[in-house]
């Protein structure tokens, strides 16, 4: 039973490109969650979806960031227009049921962002 | 707002002693606690979980306790390996129960 998928693991983009970070559940895990993390800080929430619908996206930045969870295949994380301060590692995360007391989260690997 | 507090600086132990570290929490009362190990370059690894009601939970090494008068959880690993060694992360539930909110981590070193 495969875990949580993240790729790429490595992504360098220049200002003002786009970045697409992919993750693909735990089989049969409906909610995902998307974490940063910077250099020597904790894991911060940044948004949280089911199968096509966005729960709650109140960890993510007004603009440039948006996140999708579609019926068929994974789920996407897309970081417009990216700037320095975008550089972090992203983590996906999976739940079989919401995630919390009932149900801890699985963790994929990260894709690494750079901006150059 | 919520906050955790870790200690950044890392432990250092000498093989097959007791490391525990310390998790401080501020401005909230959560529901339950957890603990994840991160390897380096690896996403974090759930390893247990304590609820507001219990005191302490145990899973092979590994000891949890949770003191919600002190606002603190001690997480110790007895007969510690050098393959202990990694960060370890605690982390509170918010005002959701499914967003969770995480220290920063503490570095444990276990020398052989």
């Amino acid at each position: 039973n495969a875990g949580v998928m993240q790729n790429p693991r490595h992504l360098v983009r220049r200002r003002g490109q786009e970045a697409r970070l992919r993750c693909s559940p735990m089989k049969g895990h409906s909610h995902v969650y998307w974490y940063r993390q910077l250099p020597e800080e904790g894991l911060k929430f940044m948004v949280y979806l089911q199968k096509e619908n966005i729960i709650d996206e109140s960890g993510m930045p007004k603009e440039r960031f948006s996140a999708e969870f579609p019926k068929e295949g994974p789920s996407i994380l897309r970081i417009q227009q990216v700037v320095r301060g975008d550089s972090a590692a992203y983590f996906c995360a999976s739940s079989p049921l919401p995630g919390g007391r009932d149900s801890p989260l699985h963790f994929g690997n990260g894709t690494r962002l750079t901006v150059t | 707002s919520q906050k955790i507090e870790q200690n950044s600086e890392a432990l250092n132990i000498q093989e097959g002693k007791t490391a525990t570290l310390t998790c401080n929490y501020t401005n909230y009362s959560p529901a339950y606690l957890q603990w994840y190990r991160q390897d380096p370059g690896r996403g974090p690894v759930f390893l247990l979980l304590i609820r507001e009601n219990e005191k302490e939970k145990r899973k092979e090494r590994l000891k949890v306790t949770f003191d919600t008068t002190l606002k603190q959880s001690l997480f110790h690993i007895t007969a510690s390996q050098p393959a202990d060694s990694a960060t370890y992360l605690c982390a509170l539930d918010s005002d959701s129960s499914y967003k969770l909110i995480f220290g920063s981590g503490t570095r444990l070193l276990v020398r052989p």
